[in-house]
């Protein structure tokens, strides 16, 4: 079964850091582009961040500078490091698949974890 | 960055009759490689999102073909064409042209 399991979530405190990992089953994460999207509560969808099959990888102007998208081809998972947490970065995390002929048509979601930053 | 406006917000309709949602963009969506990378995605209450369409006009296999994508340039729409009652939530466009990724806002269906 193609499928996405994300972990790691949790209570931070403001500034402090938390990884992310979301493991794949069904597919290979190196053949295609893997992004993170998170959702505040109540709020609406936000591209967070994407890595491609190549290495390369992008963030939303957000994050950038704080988090850190990468994978594990050989444990087939990807991750997201987040430092120096905000308040505003209380979401639930998704991972999700972009097809490698369109990398922004998310075709699979994982269940999302929740990260909450607060003191 | 390319700001994604739908309308409406809200959107209560009556079994059976059809839905329609719209999403302008404010730039073009269409990508130098001639394809115009607009996807509607469905988030039912409690779970995550579900692409519906991809590429302003295909239908992902296993979506009921009451769904229907439309458009070009900067103006889409989605529509429902008989509103079930699982298709309650929200719906959401996203482009995938130009970066930041951006989604829409988002527009909630409810039956009436």
């Amino acid at each position: 079964e193609v499928q996405l399991v994300e972990s790691g979530g949790g209570l931070v405190r403001p500034g402090g850091s938390l990884r992310l990992s979301c493991a794949a089953s069904g597919f290979t994460v190196s053949s295609n582009y893997m992004s993170w999207v998170r959702q505040a509560p109540g709020k609406g969808l936000e591209w967070v961040s994407v890595t491609y099959s190549g290495g390369s990888t992008y963030y939303a102007d957000s994050v950038k500078g704080r988090f850190t998208i990468s994978r594990d081809n050989s444990k087939n998972s990807l991750y997201l490091q987040m430092n120096t947490l905000r308040g505003e970065d209380t979401a639930v995390y998704y991972c999700a698949r972009g097809p490698p002929d369109d990398f922004s048509a998310f075709d699979i979601w994982g269940q999302g974890t929740m990260v909450t930053v607060s003191s | 960055d390319v700001v994604m406006t739908q309308s409406p917000l809200s959107l209560p309709v009556t079994l059976g009759q059809p839905a329609s949602i719209s999403c302008r963009s404010s730039q073009s969506l269409v990508h130098s490689d001639g394809n115009t990378y607009l996807n509607w995605f469905q988030q039912r209450p409690g779970q995550s999102p579900r692409r519906l369409i991809y590429q302003v006009s295909n239908r992902d296999s296993g979506v009921p073909d009451r769904f229907s994508g439309s458009g070009s340039g900067t103006d889409f729409t989605l529509k429902i064409s008989r509103v079930e009652a699982e298709d309650v939530g929200v719906y959401y466009c996203m482009e995938g042209t130009h970066w930041p990724l951006t989604f829409g806002g988002g527009t909630k269906v409810e039956i009436k």
